[in-house]
């Protein structure tokens, strides 16, 4: 599984709030995601990061910023957190390779009340 | 736009039956590849089996194992003398395979499985 670790693994916050989800890895993988999940639509893309400090969007990036100051960290935040921003949050790692396979971290469950 | 679609939101099976899982998928890529994950009640996503769409053999892992047919854009998963351990969602997956790919990952919306004792 990579050594992917995700902090904090549960969160409840309120509308408006500032909040801030870590993922680590221990790999050295070179490629880092964030994913959401929510019933009916599997996971979606959120962002991802190619390497440090380069960063692109993905599917449903509205309301959230990335940022990858070291190989081994990427944070999502969430500016100021919104009711439909609750789900479970998924970080998933790769090596860059072309034929690898993508790791997950074990997830965290954000309640935005 | 690739996408991905399960068009069975659950399913059941007998223990030690078999049971198969559809999905398809559409895409204009001729280079991908497809998974199939497994995420059970603890929430962590598992790699279940993988195949190469220039590959016409269907990748075989144990007791699962896939029906792969690239014309039809269709990607099934049969799992053999299920198992108990095996109730979970199960989300199909597509990953292009071009120069530019980044590797994302695009799912289909779960299958949950219920096993029967």
């Amino acid at each position: 599984d990579a050594g992917i670790t995700q902090s904090p693994r549960h969160k409840v916050t309120e509308t408006g709030t500032p909040v801030t989800l870590r993922c680590h890895q221990t790999e050295n993988h070179r490629y880092m995601y964030w994913y959401r999940q929510d019933p009916g639509h599997g996971l979606r893309l959120i962002h991802y990061s190619y390497g440090v400090k380069d960063t692109d969007k993905g599917e449903v990036s509205d309301g959230y910023s990335v940022s990858r100051s070291k190989t081994e960290d990427f944070l999502l935040t969430l500016e100021s957190a919104t009711s439909s921003q609750t789900s479970v949050y998924f970080c998933a790692t790769k090596t860059g390779a072309g034929t690898d396979t993508q790791y997950f971290g074990p997830g965290t469950r954000l309640t935005v009340l | 736009a690739q996408t991905v679609t399960q068009s069975q939101p659950e399913m059941s099976v007998q223990e030690a039956e078999t049971v198969t899982l559809s999905c398809t998928y559409d895409t204009s890529e001729s280079d991908y590849y497809l998974f199939w994950y497994k995420q059970p009640p603890s929430r962590q996503m598992i790699l279940v089996i993988r195949q190469e769409a220039y590959k016409q053999q269907n990748a075989t892992e144990n007791r699962f194992s896939v029906n792969f047919q690239k014309a039809a854009k269709s990607f099934s998963l049969k799992i053999s003398d299920s198992q108990l351990g095996d109730a979970a969602m199960y989300f199909c997956a597509f990953r292009g395979h071009g120069s530019g790919n980044t590797g994302k990952l695009i799912f289909g919306q779960g299958t949950t499985l219920q096993v029967k004792p």
